[in-house]
Formats: C-alpha cells, sequence, structure tokens
C-alpha cells in the first residue's frame, strides 16, 4: 500500500531561520510526487511537481528536492507569511486494477515568527 | 481567487436533513474531485469524474451523491449524515486523469452536522 509520511507535524521558526519539511513515501512505482501550501480556512495551493530522483523546483523562498525514498522543502531565510501546512502527495503508476489516485501526507504546520 | 470556486463556504445541518454541496471550475479541466479533509488525517478522495463520467468511488457511504452533469460542475448530495462526516469537504480540478497533472483545489465547505 503507497505510504506518505511527513515530518515533522509542526515547526516553528524565527524569520530568516532557514529549514527544511521532509516527505517520506512508499509506492509502487513513483509518477510523480507534489506540493502544496495550504493557509487556514482555504484550499491547498498548487507549488510544485517532482518526477524524478535528482530533480530539483524553486520558488521565492522554496526549494523541493526529491531522492528515491523521499522529497525535502527547503525554506530558505522564511517570512510570517510563509506561515501554512505544507501537504505532500505522491502519484504511483497504477498496477492492474489498481489507481493512480494521489496520496496524500497529513502535513507540516509551519509557523514563521517575527 | 482560485480557478475552482465551491459553495457554500459553511454548513450546518442536522442529521435527518438533505443538503447539497456545489463546485464550479473555471480552468478548463475535464476531471473533478471530492475530497474529504478531516483534524490529523491526511485528504481522503471520494470520487473522481472525468469527462463527466464517475471513474473512482473511494468506497464511500452512500448518504453522498455525487452527480457532474458538465465537467464544469460537480455537486455532492448529501441526506442522513452522521456526526462523524462533520469536516471540510474540498472539490479539485486538473486537465483529466491521465498523465502527472496538478490538482487544483477550491476554499472547500466546512460542514458541521449537529
Amino acid at each position: 500500500e503507497d505510504q506518505v509520511t511527513q515530518s515533522p507535524e509542526a515547526l516553528r521558526l524565527q524569520e530568516g531561520e532557514s529549514s527544511s519539511l521532509n516527505c517520506s513515501y512508499t509506492v509502487s512505482g513513483l509518477r510523480g510526487l507534489f506540493w502544496y501550501r495550504q493557509d487556514p480556512g482555504k484550499g491547498p495551493e498548487f507549488l510544485f511537481t517532482l518526477y524524478s530522483a535528482g530533480e530539483e523546483k524553486e520558488k521565492e523562498r522554496l526549494k523541493a528536492t526529491l531522492t528515491k525514498k523521499e522529497s525535502f522543502l527547503h525554506i530558505t531565510a522564511p517570512k510570517p507569511e510563509d506561515s501554512a501546512t505544507y501537504l505532500c502527495a505522491v502519484q504511483a503508476w497504477r498496477t492492474q486494477g489498481g489507481s493512480e489516485k494521489l496520496v496524500f501526507g497529513k502535513g507540516t504546520k509551519l509557523t514563521v515568527n517575527p | 481567487e482560485t480557478g475552482v470556486t465551491q459553495t457554500p463556504r459553511h454548513l450546518v445541518m442536522g442529521m435527518t436533513n438533505k443538503k447539497s454541496l456545489k463546485c464550479e471550475q473555471h480552468l478548463g479541466h475535464n476531471a473533478m474531485y471530492w475530497y474529504k479533509q478531516s483534524a490529523k488525517k491526511p485528504l481522503e478522495l471520494m470520487f473522481v469524474y472525468n469527462f463527466k463520467e464517475q471513474t473512482e468511488n473511494n468506497s464511500v457511504p452512500s448518504r453522498f451523491s455525487p452527480e457532474c452533469p458538465n465537467s464544469s460542475h460537480l455537486f455532492l448530495h448529501l441526506h442522513t449524515l452522521q456526526p462523524e462526516d462533520s469536516a471540510l469537504y474540498l472539490c479539485a480540478s486538473s486537465q483529466d486523469v491521465g498523465g502527472v497533472q496538478p490538482q487544483h483545489f477550491g476554499d472547500g465547505t466546512r460542514l458541521s452536522i449537529l
């Protein structure tokens, strides 16, 4: 069964204090890994898609990386507006009769204090 | 503002009521999804529609009845719900169900069952 585990569950940073969020996954064959940001009272907002080990994507202060077992979301010099819950999801190759639905982790709640 | 609009944003109903959730997407996508998001749990896929045809029902109880009249609109009809059905219900859309494509989410309907 496909599984996604995100750590830590919650993270508090001071403004400017860089850190990383982890997404570990177990899938039969990875087609893609997605990162989303979710603000309170809002739906998830798409950030990145990663397709293969070694790939990296960047957007402002965020950089996502991918290995064969996990993905990291690196946050460089975060600001208070980066506070949100960050969700990771994987899409696996369809096995016979199986589904390519996204499997989500529980998320990491990031708080950046000024 | 996202390209996926959900109404109502909040809904309180008794266990014997019948209500409907509405989702509309303005992204020109062909696939639409219903998810349930409960506290401390990952997003749970409920239903998938591709070109108006249901392609997935993730063992959802029959008290939830989806309807997709066209590729831009998706409904979730609710009847005889249970207290454990209280959650955030999210609608999402993607270009279609093939390939590795990000899903774009609405801001959800917060449902409370009395």
